[in-house]
């Protein structure tokens, strides 16, 4: 029961152009949501987040969208650049039914960017 | 900078040993948690850890446990590898509270078990 999903294993963009990577989610009570970035042999790191209460944040050249009704989010990237290429990890938290979050996410599959100069 | 630490980047164990993957951080995170990485799977929470002493079930629990003797610390433990543990094992740790969830994750272990 994947509750996090990244539809596209992969994705290639010239450098200077905008990369879009899409995140289904299935799961109601989740009401946070984050992109992470994963170089090969690093840890996964925080990249920008979005709480429900919006539907856009932005940090410099990222902009993640959210739209609750089609439980839909996407990560853009304006412009790619080679350094971009990574692995991106789409995650969300929630409460539970006692409505405690314990901070713990739940990631997609990840989605393998490639920026080419 | 907060540095969450993994005691090896590699290991290799045979079927059936016991295998204890340990992890370290340093800001006084509150909870702390294992997720394994596999191809098309992403990142799956294996178990996670609150407080001292306290665990949680993740998604993937069977064939693991844990133990959190000392806020800083948080061991994952594989009573009796089998081939299908071979993976990527990722620590993180959080602070408590809904206004940061951000996850500070280590380098990561990769696990072979023949």
């Amino acid at each position: 029961d994947q509750q996090v999903k990244q539809n596209s294993p992969s994705l290639s963009v010239q450098e200077g152009r905008i990369s879009i990577l899409n995140c289904d989610y299935t799961n109601s009570m989740f009401d946070y949501f984050l992109w992470y970035k994963k170089y090969p042999a690093e840890g996964p790191t925080f990249l920008i987040s979005i709480s429900s209460i919006k539907d856009k944040n932005e940090d410099g050249r990222f902009t993640v969208f959210l739209n609750k009704s089609a439980k839909h989010l996407s990560l853009h990237i304006v412009p790619s650049q080679p350094g971009d290429s990574a692995v991106y990890f789409c995650a969300a938290s929630g409460v539970n039914a006692g409505g405690t979050s314990y901070g713990k996410l739940t990631f997609g599959q990840g989605t393998i960017l490639t920026v080419h100069p | 900078d907060v540095k969450v630490t993994q005691s090896s980047r590699y290991l290799v164990k045979r079927t059936g040993e016991k295998v204890f993957l340990e992890c370290v951080q340093d800001m006084d995170h509150e909870n702390m948690f294992w997720y394994r990485q596999d191809p098309g799977l992403g990142l799956r929470l294996i178990y996670f850890s609150y407080d001292v002493k306290m665990k949680e079930k993740g998604d993937i629990p069977e064939g693991y446990s844990v133990s959190r003797e000392k806020k800083e610390r948080f061991s994952l433990i594989l009573e009796s590898a089998s081939t299908n543990q071979t993976s990527m094992y990722l620590c993180a740790s959080s602070f408590v509270g809904r206004t940061n969830e951000k996850l500070f994750f280590g380098s990561g272990t990769q696990l072979s078990v023949l």
